[in-house]
């Protein structure tokens, strides 16, 4: 069974700090996605990575980063965290980039920005 | 761009069948899934369709898929309580050419009533 681990599943900060949230998987996948869940939003993609040092800008990238330095570790950056950014973060993990391979989620951060 | 929608809420009672309902607009997309999420827990894939079919069952779960209308539905028969959660719809596409992604719907609440 594919594993996706989220680093924690709450998490409180104040306003301006750097936040890390961290994202590991045992399946050798090649790509890696980050999003948030918002009520009424559904998921929307902040970044995804396709490779080893590679990402690609999502939907919403505004106020984030990320690091992909090994295959199983994808990391999301808030370089300054604001109040507007208090949300549920999902990461996935997906094989390849063809066929119906789905992807798969780890159990998300709540993370509150105060 | 790519929109997926699918209403909010759904109540049935134990026992009746449920339906959710899902539009999309880009008629490229090769994949649709039906992903849920019990309250605290990340998505877990429940079921998906190719394009190319317009009926796929598994055990209590149904997807329909009208491609000319891009209309999906998920039916579960027999709802029980343990059914009750956020279901959502998503497409596949390549959109930036690097990796497949999925576009969510907002997630419909299942509520079932005893």
């Amino acid at each position: 069974d594919v594993k996706v681990t989220q680093s924690s599943r709450y998490l409180v900060k104040r306003t301006g700090e750097k936040v890390f949230l961290e994202c590991v998987q045992d399946m050798d996948h090649e790509n890696m996605f980050w999003y948030r869940q918002d009520p009424g939003l559904g998921l929307r993609l902040i970044y995804f990575s396709y490779d080893v040092k590679m990402k690609e800008k999502g939907d919403i990238p505004e106020g984030y980063s990320v690091s992909r330095e090994k295959k199983e570790r994808f990391s999301l950056i808030l370089e300054s965290a604001s109040t507007n950014q208090t949300s549920m973060y999902l990461c996935a993990s997906l094989r390849g980039s063809s066929g119906g391979q789905p992807q798969h989620f780890g159990d998300g951060t709540r993370l509150s920005i105060l | 761009g790519e929109d997926v929608e699918q209403s909010l809420f759904l109540s049935v009672r134990e026992g009746d069948s449920s339906v959710i309902n899902c539009t999309y607009t880009d008629s490229s997309s090769t994949y649709l899934y039906w992903y849920k999420q019990e309250p605290g827990a990340g998505l877990q894939l429940l079921t998906y369709i190719f394009s190319n079919m317009d009926m796929k069952q598994d055990q209590r779960l149904t997807v329909l898929l009208n491609k000319k209308d891009k209309h999906l539905s998920l039916r579960i028969a027999d709802t029980q309580t343990g059914d009750s959660a956020i279901y959502f719809c998503a497409e596949s596409s390549y959109r930036s050419g690097s990796a497949r992604q999925l576009t969510f719907g907002s997630g419909t609440q299942l509520t079932v009533l005893p």
